[in-house]
């Protein structure tokens, strides 16, 4: 059983659409998140949500928004998609938020958004 | 603020070569957490090992090793007998403590491209 699951894989798209990508964990964690990578390979964090509340929001265009509608659940949603959104997009979980010793994320299998 | 680099982008090596990734920090926190992710070509973010700033042991899995050295702010990996299987990206990331919502914010460095020649 894959622990963290997104859909879709791939995902091209035109400009000004809107998309949503789906990510389910089944590892009973409390806190997942959305992480970018550019073309160069960079990571970087969008959101995280710990109990459907969110806790970091760096700073992302707010045509992105995050929909947790349970803990096992966090989706990205994408409004007015751009040419500088095309990237990977990687959903991940960890056990707790802060503290502790389990803090490490397990992530997705990524999903390549293009948008054309 | 929180800074992860890992100064070399590509590293080239042939099979059976032992390979070292460096990873330096900056942080101003006393509690903190440093990993290791692999990024093979076929895209996953696969995690390696977690360390705590109060553990300065070193580790060794296998032919993965890591050095963690405060003193210096590193963080550092490296794969004793290099194989092709090792080929991938190598991310280091630094997990501190927020301090104004709680919980924790954690960056990536820019990564290693590592290729293993046969």
């Amino acid at each position: 059983d894959t622990a963290v699951s997104q859909t879709p894989k791939y995902l091209v798209t035109q400009m000004g659409n809107d998309k949503s990508i789906k990510c389910e964990q089944n590892l009973g964690h409390d806190t997942m998140y959305w992480y970018k990578q550019d073309s160069k390979k960079f990571l970087k964090i969008m959101f995280s949500y710990n109990n459907k509340e969110l806790i970091i929001n760096e700073t992302v265009p707010n045509r992105f928004s995050p929909k947790s509608p349970d803990k096992a659940h966090l989706n990205l949603h994408i409004n007015s998609l751009e040419l500088g959104d095309s990237a990977v997009y990687f959903c991940a979980s960890s056990p707790v938020s802060g503290g502790g010793e389990d803090t490490e994320a397990f992530f997705g299998q990524g999903t390549r958004l293009t948008v054309v | 603020a929180q800074k992860v680099t890992q100064a070399q982008t590509e590293i080239s090596v042939v099979e059976k070569e032992d390979v070292t990734l460096d990873c330096v920090y900056e942080t101003r926190d006393t509690t903190y957490y440093l990993f290791w992710y692999k990024q093979p070509p076929s895209g996953e973010l696969v995690f390696l090992i977690r360390r705590n700033s109060f553990d300065e042991q070193n580790e060794i899995s296998g032919r993965y090793s890591w050095n963690f050295q405060k003193s210096t702010s590193s963080f550092n990996f490296t794969i004793t007998a290099s194989q092709v299987v090792d080929s991938a990206v190598y991310f280091c990331a630094l997990s501190e403590e927020r301090g104004d919502t709680g919980g924790f914010k954690t960056i990536f460095g820019a990564g290693t491209r590592l290729f293993v020649k046969a």
